[in-house]
C-alpha cells in the first residue's frame, strides 16, 4: 500500500520566491496534518484537517503560510514569500480518525532550504 | 493544556543491552492514545509501538515494548537487544479520542554502540 506521498523531497529557494508543498494522504484516511520540524522548535503542528476542512490552524506560523486541501486525496501548503527563517522538514501526514487508534502515518518530508 | 515531557535529550546503550526511554504526559482526558515514532537520520517518522490507555496489558512488537503507568501518567519505551541499526530520535506521542492533535514530545537521540 502506498504511503503518505510528499513532493518535492527537497527544495533550495532563495529568500521572497514562493514555495508550494504538496501532500497525497493514504487512500481512505480522512485526517490530514501539516508538520514542521526544526532544531530550535522541534516538530510543530501547523495545521490539521478532517474531511477535507481545516479544524486548527493556530500553528500556522504567519500570513505567509497558507494550506489547502480541495479533495480528498491532495493538500498542498504554501509559503510566499519565503524567508530563510522557514528552512525545515516539512512531513504531511495522514490518518483515519477513530480507526487504527487514531495512528498518524508520515510522509518522508520535505527539506526546504531558503537562501 | 496536554503535553508530553521526555526528559532524556540523549542516551546511549551498547549493543545487546537493554535500554528503557523516559516519557511522561498531562492530560484532563481520559480515553486517549500513546504512541513511539523513530526517527533515523533520514529524517522518515516510522511507528514503532502505539498504547491505547484503556487496555491494562503493555504493548509489544517485537524487542520494543512499553511500561505504560495510566495513574502516573508515564509511558517508557524498552528496547531489547539494541542493535546498530536502533540508532535515531525517538518520539513519545499523545492524541486523544476527541481531539485530533497530536502532541509529540522534545524527542530522546539514542545512540547504539558497537
Amino acid at each position: 500500500d502506498a504511503g503518505v506521498i510528499q513532493s518535492p523531497r527537497h527544495e533550495v529557494t532563495e529568500m521572497g520566491q514562493e514555495v508550494t508543498l504538496r501532500c497525497k494522504p493514504i487512500s481512505g484516511h480522512n485526517s490530514l496534518f501539516w508538520y514542521r520540524q526544526t532544531m530550535m522548535r522541534g516538530l510543530e503542528l501547523l495545521i490539521y484537517f478532517n474531511n477535507n476542512v481545516p479544524i486548527d490552524d493556530s500553528g500556522m506560523p504567519e500570513d505567509r503560510f497558507s494550506a489547502k486541501m480541495p479533495n480528498a486525496s491532495f493538500s498542498t501548503l504554501k509559503i510566499q514569500p519565503s524567508e530563510p527563517r522557514d528552512s525545515a522538514v516539512y512531513f504531511c501526514a495522514s490518518s483515519l480518525r477513530g480507526g487504527s487508534g487514531n495512528t498518524i502515518y508520515f510522509g518522508e518530508g520535505s527539506w526546504l532550504t531558503v537562501v | 493544556a496536554q503535553t508530553v515531557t521526555q526528559s532524556q535529550p540523549e542516551m546511549s546503550v551498547q549493543e545487546a543491552e537493554t535500554v528503557t526511554l523516559s516519557c511522561t504526559y498531562d492530560t484532563s482526558e481520559s480515553n486517549y492514545y500513546l504512541f513511539w515514532y523513530k526517527q533515523p537520520p533520514s529524517r522518515q517518522m516510522i511507528l514503532v509501538i502505539r498504547q491505547e490507555a484503556y487496555k491494562q496489558q503493555n504493548a509489544t512488537e517485537n524487542r520494543f515494548s512499553v511500561n505504560f503507568q495510566k495513574a502516573a501518567k508515564s509511558f517508557s519505551l524498552k528496547i531489547s537487544d539494541s542493535q546498530l541499526g536502533d540508532t535515531a530520535m525517538y518520539f513519545c506521542a499523545f492524541i486523544t479520542y476527541n481531539n485530533n492533535d497530536m502532541r509529540f514530545g522534545a524527542g530522546t537521540r539514542l545512540t547504539v554502540k558497537p
